[in-house]
């Protein structure tokens, strides 16, 4: 599987929103509402907070949200704050039990 | 709380093989799943692979055939990874990560996202 494709960078100033875009295919993202996001501070573990596209995890606070339209699935960061600053994967379930990830964005927090 | 515990950061030599335990700590591991993933310097997070305990099966991409295991050990609550024919791509953090699913007549359906994860574990491939 070949992987999803996101913007390698994204900011935006605090208090306001940024919205990341994730990429696939027919095979992958727009075939299956099982998209999840993943935020990636580096030198600690990912955190998972979106999953099946909308859902956000107990304790993600609802400034996080997730949406997806055809092929492209969308993760969006509002009122935005210092700590939100990491990197972000968008993650599909692409058939027989697989999963694809995608390349990651960094989002700056200006 | 469950925690994941991983194994020390690893050099290896090219062509060797790096073997990388995860322990599942204060939960459940007999009803998860556990994944591999690994963060390549510069590169994005890259899914290497599943294995469900309970039953013993693995899941993971063509490109790993030949050259990855991952095992489970019930009595010891630990998940591990084996690379083969290592090379200095390779070099990476390996993380674990458990995923739930549902068991039903016979078959189980994952939930396909990962809401736990251990720290990672680095290893270092270069001569």
């Amino acid at each position: 599987q070949s992987a999803l494709t996101q913007p390698p960078s994204a900011s935006g100033s605090p208090g306001q929103s940024v919205t990341i875009s994730c990429a696939g295919s027919s095979s992958d993202v727009g075939n299956y509402n099982y998209v999840s996001w993943y935020q990636h501070h580096p030198g600690k573990a990912p955190k998972l907070i979106i999953y099946e596209v909308t859902k956000r995890p107990s304790g993600v606070p609802n400034r996080f949200s997730g949406s997806k339209s055809g092929n492209t699935a969308s993760l969006t960061v509002s009122g935005l704050q210092a700590d939100d600053e990491a990197d972000y994967y968008c993650c599909s379930y692409a058939g027989s039990d697989n999963l694809v990830f995608g390349g990651g964005t960094k989002l700056t927090v200006l | 709380q469950v925690q994941l515990v991983q194994s020390g950061a690893e050099v290896k030599q090219p062509g060797s093989s790096v073997k990388v335990s995860c322990r599942a700590s204060g939960g459940s591991f007999h009803n998860d799943a556990f994944n591999w993933v690994r963060h390549a310097p510069g590169q994005g997070l890259e899914w290497m692979g599943r294995i469900v305990p309970m039953f013993g099966t693995v899941t993971f991409p063509q490109r790993f055939q030949g050259r990855l295991t991952i095992t489970a050990d019930e009595f010891t609550s630990t998940t591990y990874m084996e690379l083969r024919s290592l090379r200095p791509e390779d070099t990476a953090v390996y993380y674990c990560a458990r995923e739930d699913y549902d068991f039903w007549s016979g078959d189980y359906t994952f939930y396909y996202y990962m809401d736990l994860w251990g720290k990672g574990t680095t290893v270092t491939v270069s001569s």
